[in-house]
C-alpha cells in the first residue's frame, strides 16, 4: 500500500514568488494535516483539512493557505515567499476521528533565496 | 494542549531495552498519548498510542502509569537504525483548539551505541 506521496521533494523559489506544494493522502485517508519545520527546529502545525474542509489553522499568516480536493488529496500554496519560510514542509493523513494514526509523508524541502 | 516533558537526549547500548519516559501531569481524560520518531530530515514515523491500556506493536510497548500522568516507550531491543529523536504527545479529539492536530516538543534524542 502507497504511504503519503509529497511532491516536489525539493523546490527553490526566489523572495516575493509563490510556492505550490502538493500531498496525496493514503487511500481511504480523509483527513490531511499539513506542517513546517525549520532547520533545527520543531514541526509546527499548519492546517488541517477533512472532507473538503479547513478544519484547524496554526499559528501561520494568511500568506500560507491550503485546500483539499474531492478525491482528499491536498495542495499547500505559499504567496509572498520570505527568507525565513524555507523549511520542509510535511503533510501527513489519517482517517478521521479520534484513536486514529497519522502517517507522514517524506517531506518537501523549500528554499527561498 | 496537555504539555510533555521529556529528556532532552539518552543513551543506549545496541541490542539492549530502550525505555523513553514522558511526564504528562496535566493530561486530560480524552487526551491520547502518542509515540513518533524522526531520523534526521525525514518524515516522522508513528510508533505506537494509546488512551489508558498499556499497548504492545511489532515496534514498541507504551506503558501508561495509572494515573495518566506519565508513561514510558520501550524499545526492546535497540538497533543501531533507532537512532533518532522520539516525540511524546498528547492529543485532544474533543474539541477545541487542539482538535485534529499533534504538537511536537523538542523530545528525546536517542542515541543507540554499538
Amino acid at each position: 500500500e502507497a504511504g503519503v506521496t509529497q511532491s516536489p521533494t525539493h523546490l527553490i523559489k526566489t523572495r516575493g514568488q509563490q510556492a505550490t506544494l502538493r500531498c496525496s493522502p493514503i487511500s481511504g485517508h480523509t483527513s490531511v494535516y499539513w506542517y513546517q519545520q525549520a532547520l533545527g527546529l520543531g514541526l509546527q502545525f499548519l492546517l488541517w483539512y477533512d472532507e473538503g474542509e479547513e478544519r484547524n489553522r496554526g499559528n501561520f499568516p494568511p500568506r500560507f493557505s491550503g485546500r483539499q480536493f474531492p478525491n482528499y488529496s491536498s495542495e499547500l500554496n505559499v504567496n509572498a515567499l520570505e527568507l525565513e519560510d524555507s523549511a520542509l514542509y510535511l503533510c501527513a493523513s489519517s482517517l478521521a476521528g479520534p484513536n486514529t494514526e497519522a502517517f507522514f509523508g517524506q517531506g518537501t524541502r523549500l528554499t527561498v533565496v | 494542549d496537555a504539555k510533555t516533558t521529556q529528556p532532552p537526549s539518552m543513551d543506549c547500548a545496541e541490542g539492549r531495552a530502550a525505555n523513553l519516559p514522558c511526564n504528562h501531569s496535566t493530561i486530560s481524560g480524552n487526551e491520547y498519548v502518542y509515540w513518533y520518531r524522526q531520523i534526521h530530515s525525514q518524515g516522522p514515523q508513528y510508533i505506537i498510542h494509546g488512551l489508558k491500556n498499556n499497548e504492545t506493536n511489532e515496534m514498541a510497548s507504551l506503558i501508561i502509569t495509572e494515573d495518566r500522568k506519565s508513561s514510558t516507550l520501550i524499545l526492546p531491543h535497540a538497533t543501531l537504525r533507532d537512532t533518532a529523536v522520539y516525540y511524546c504527545i498528547v492529543n485532544r479529539y474533543a474539541g477545541g483548539t487542539s482538535y485534529g492536530k499533534l504538537t511536537f516538543g523538542q523530545g528525546t534524542i536517542l542515541t543507540v551505541h554499538p
